[in-house]
């Protein structure tokens, strides 16, 4: 099985910043990976597929890049609708695993 | 406009099997490349993905889980069923159902979930 495991686990962050987000696989591939936006009490959305595909309807500054064993999920000036848990999920073997989460706080 | 809903029991015993269906509007369970699954989320824990079902009834579940699980569906009623055998109190979590996506490019991402169901194990 490939799994994922993200970093930071948590990140304090303010309106405005630039965040960097990072999901390492246990094993190499192109680029079956996406990226889901979790709040509280509400089922996750898609933001990203393939590793770089923006969902339709999310905004643009949010993008995904990397291959192989590493990604990364960027946001681009931060805004109070993105703080939330970061997941990543990998869907290469026709299994589907999720990293660990990654919560974004208000500094 | 695709949806997906959950419904089925809140509380189960230990040791009981688990029944949960998701009723699906907005497409076809037997369409070409669709797939509708399960994932699950215990509370304050990560997102667990369980098993997925295909438009031709082939079948994927998780490694970890394969011998508890079994997932089928019933395209008159337009549902998707998973139970989950020999229920523990770990097993407590939100169950989300989900639509696998379908793309040009062959993503399998879960584009669509449902609100989930909050099913707690307790004696």
């Amino acid at each position: 099985d490939i799994q994922m495991t993200q970093s930071p686990s948590t990140l304090s962050a303010s309106v405005g910043d630039r965040v960097t987000i990072t999901c390492r696989a246990s094993q190499s591939f192109r680029s079956s990976l996406a990226w889901y936006q979790q709040k509280p009490g509400k089922a996750p959305k898609l933001l990203i597929f393939d590793a770089s595909s923006l969902q339709s309807g999310v905004p643009s500054r949010f993008s995904g890049s990397g291959s192989g064993t590493e990604f990364t999920l960027t946001i681009n000036s931060l805004q109070p609708d993105d703080f939330a848990t970061y997941y990543c999920q990998q869907y290469d073997t026709y299994l589907w695993t999720f990293g660990q989460g990654t919560k974004v706080e208000i500094k | 406009q695709i949806t997906l809903k959950e419904s089925g029991p809140t509380l189960v015993k230990p040791t009981q099997t688990l029944t949960l269906a998701c009723t699906i509007s907005g497409f076809s369970l037997t369409s070409s490349g669709v797939g509708v699954g399960w994932t699950r989320q215990p509370p304050g824990k990560a997102l667990e993905w369980l098993a997925l079902i295909y438009w031709d009834d082939d079948k994927a579940y998780s490694p970890s889980l394969k011998n508890r699980l079994a997932i089928t569906k019933d395209t008159s009623k337009k549902q998707v069923v998973l139970t989950m055998t020999s229920l523990d109190p770990v097993d407590t979590a939100t169950y989300y159902c989900v639509h696998r996506q379908v793309s040009v490019s062959g993503s399998r991402a879960f584009d669509i979930w449902g609100q989930g169901t909050l099913v707690a194990v307790s004696s």
